[in-house]
């Protein structure tokens, strides 16, 4: 089946400027994750949802990045007043659940997108 | 101190031998483990997840861990240079968040 699709592949923008980032996850997939990954690094945890609702967003360098899946399914993730510091590749994740509970592990995995390359000029 | 610590190589294995990737954790919160594989310009693929103390198979892939020392491994037998990538060990827990190392870039020679 499809994987997770994330939208535009690249975005290069003027520091300063506001930015969109799109992630459809896997169908039927509860729990969505958003990560940023600078070159060299492994990816850093920026904000979690369980459906609709934003469960943990405590990884969000600070006010001007915001994220929304208002119906569960695909999400966006939005950068005010980009700058020169917030290019990295933004990478998306989905599982099938992502509450700790009595039901198989294996539905934590979470399986990533190919990515948004940004660049801030 | 970072939560998950790998060692960044290069590590680099001759074609069929057994190359073997390390990673040491510090949240004992942490639950599960997995390792992806990150071919360069690409984004991570998950390839081994381990839930409990022990080894795990799957193909040329063995996924160690040890709670008690903290430490979670991978082997890869009979390597290719295919398997040449940077491998990305990480942590799950309670918070629903993966806590990822560096990585370790491996790479095998013809």
């Amino acid at each position: 089946g499809a994987g997770v699709s994330q939208t535009p592949s690249n975005k290069v923008t003027e520091k300063g400027k506001y930015v969109e980032l799109r992630c459809d996850p896997i169908s039927g997939h509860t729990a969505l994750y958003w990560y940023r990954q600078s070159l060299g690094q492994g990816p850093e945890f920026l904000i979690y949802f369980q459906g609709t609702g934003a469960a943990d967003d405590s990884g969000l360098p600070n006010d001007r990045f915001f994220a929304v899946r208002p119906e569960g399914s695909v999400s966006t993730l939005k950068i005010q007043r980009t700058e020169r510091g917030d290019s990295a590749v933004y990478l998306c994740a989905s599982s099938l659940n992502g509450a700790a509970s009595r039901i198989p592990l294996s539905s934590y995995e979470q399986y990533f997108g190919p990515g948004t390359r940004l660049t801030v000029t | 101190q970072k939560e998950v610590e790998q060692n960044s190589g290069p590590l680099s294995v001759p074609e069929g031998a057994i190359a073997s990737l390390n990673c040491t954790y510090s949240d004992r919160g942490s639950q599960s483990f997995f390792w992806y594989r990150q071919y360069s310009g690409k984004s991570p693929e998950l390839i081994m997840s381990i839930y409990s103390n022990g080894d795990k198979e799957d193909g040329r892939f063995t996924a160690q861990l040890n709670k008690a020392s903290q430490y979670v491994s991978l082997l890869i037998r009979d390597s290719q240079p295919s398997d040449s990538a940077t491998y990305l060990c990480a942590g799950f827990n309670a918070g629903n968040m993966l806590t990822f190392g560096g990585g370790t870039r491996l790479m095998v020679k013809p």
